[in-house]
Order: structure tokens, then sequence, then C-alpha cells
């Protein structure tokens, strides 16, 4: 079974230019979430999207962040402008819609590592 | 207080030693538990859940205490493989929302 895809696997930009990261879930997984995972730190969730339905997205910093699933399959997670402060390694995790009091397994993708100079 | 709290690190170890790391956790709301573990420069991958009995897998022994809030992992006979960073973390709240601790990084040495 495919995992989950994220592309690209780097970047680097200059400080203010604009970024997009690309995630595919695994097949048949609704629930996308992207992470954020400074150096040193565990990941902090950015936003969750059950199908292509915003859930969660409380730690987003929407004034420089925007994420989209259009068709409720793969997803983008955009920057603009970029900030010093956002140098981190942006993962992607999907899993089965979360239901009832049974917690499915996320799966993470490879993830994006970015650094912004 | 941190709403995850790991023992800060680093470990290390000589191989077939016990290690154990400890967490706490701040909200009492708090549904599942989990221990992660994390690879250098990969992806963290799940390493298995915890419940209020104690679980265990093979070298590997989980304990959760709710009244103390308080999550444990206890690794028996360390393998050079064991070499990782352990991240623990909860869920909770209507989204199952994740939340990790820092990590702790254990390396076993031969």
């Amino acid at each position: 079974e495919a995992g989950v895809a994220q592309s690209p696997r780097y970047k680097i930009i200059e400080k203010r230019q604009s970024v997009a990261f690309w995630c595919n879930p695994i097949s048949g997984h609704a629930t996308l979430y992207w992470y954020q995972q400074i150096l040193g730190q565990g990941p902090k969730l950015l936003i969750q999207f059950q199908n292509n339905g915003v859930v969660d997205d409380s730690q987003l910093p929407k004034d420089r962040f925007s994420a989209e699933r259009l068709k409720g399959v793969d997803s983008t997670l955009k920057i603009q402008p970029a900030k010093l402060e956002d140098s981190a390694v942006y993962l992607c995790a999907s899993s089965l819609v979360q239901r009832g009091d049974i917690s499915y397994e996320q799966y993470f993708g490879p993830g994006t590592r970015l650094t912004v100079t | 207080r941190k709403e995850v709290e790991q023992d800060p690190g680093p470990f290390n170890v000589p191989e077939g030693a016990t290690v154990a790391f400890n967490c706490t956790y701040s909200n009492s709301a708090s549904q599942s538990f989990f221990w992660y573990r994390q690879d250098c420069r990969k992806e963290p991958k799940l390493l298995m859940s915890v419940y209020s009995s104690g679980n265990e897998d093979g070298r590997f022994t989980a304990q959760l205490n709710r009244a103390s809030q308080y999550i444990s992992l206890l690794i028996r006979d360390s393998k050079l493989s064991d070499s990782a960073t352990y991240l623990c973390v909860l869920s909770g709240g209507s989204n199952y929302k994740l939340t990790f601790g820092k990590g702790t990084l254990l390396t076993v040495n031969p």
C-alpha cells in the first residue's frame, strides 16, 4: 500500500518569498493533517481537514499560511510571505475518519524541509 | 505548564540496557495516549498506544496513570536499532487532535 506522498522534499527560499507544498494522502483516508515541526520540537498541528472541509485550523497563522483540499483528496499548504521563523519540516499525515471512541492511527509522509534565508 | 512534558534527554545507553522515558500532561480531558518513534530526518511513526491497564509489545512496556497524568515507556534489552527520538503524544477533543511532546533522544551504543 502506498504511503502519504509529499513534494518537494526540500525547499530553500528567501524571506518574503512564497512557497507551496503538496500532499497526497493514503487512498481512502478522509482525514488529512498538516503539521509544522521546528528543529528540536515535536510536530504541531496547523490544520486538519475531513474530506474537503476544515475541522481545526486554530493554530494556523492565517495572515501568511493557507491550505486547501478542494476535491477531498490531495492538499496544498502555502506560505506567503515567508519569514525566517517558518524554517521547519512540514509534515502531512492522513487517517481514516475519526469517529466515536475510536482514534485511528495517523500515517505521516516524509515531510518537506523548508529553509528560509 | 506545557501540555506535554517529557524527559529532556538525551539518553545514551549501552546495548542490552533497560531505559525508561517519562511524560506528564496537563489536560485531564485527554482521551488517548501514544508513543511515537522518529528516526533522524524521518517522519514520526506510531510505536504503541498506551492504556490504563498497561500494555506490552515485546521489549516495550507502556504505562498510563490518569490520576497522576503520567505516561511512561520502558525499553528492555536495548538494541542499536532502538536509537531514535521517542515522542509522547496525546489525543483529545472532538477532532482527536494529536498533541506531541518535544521528544527524548535515545542513543544505544555498541
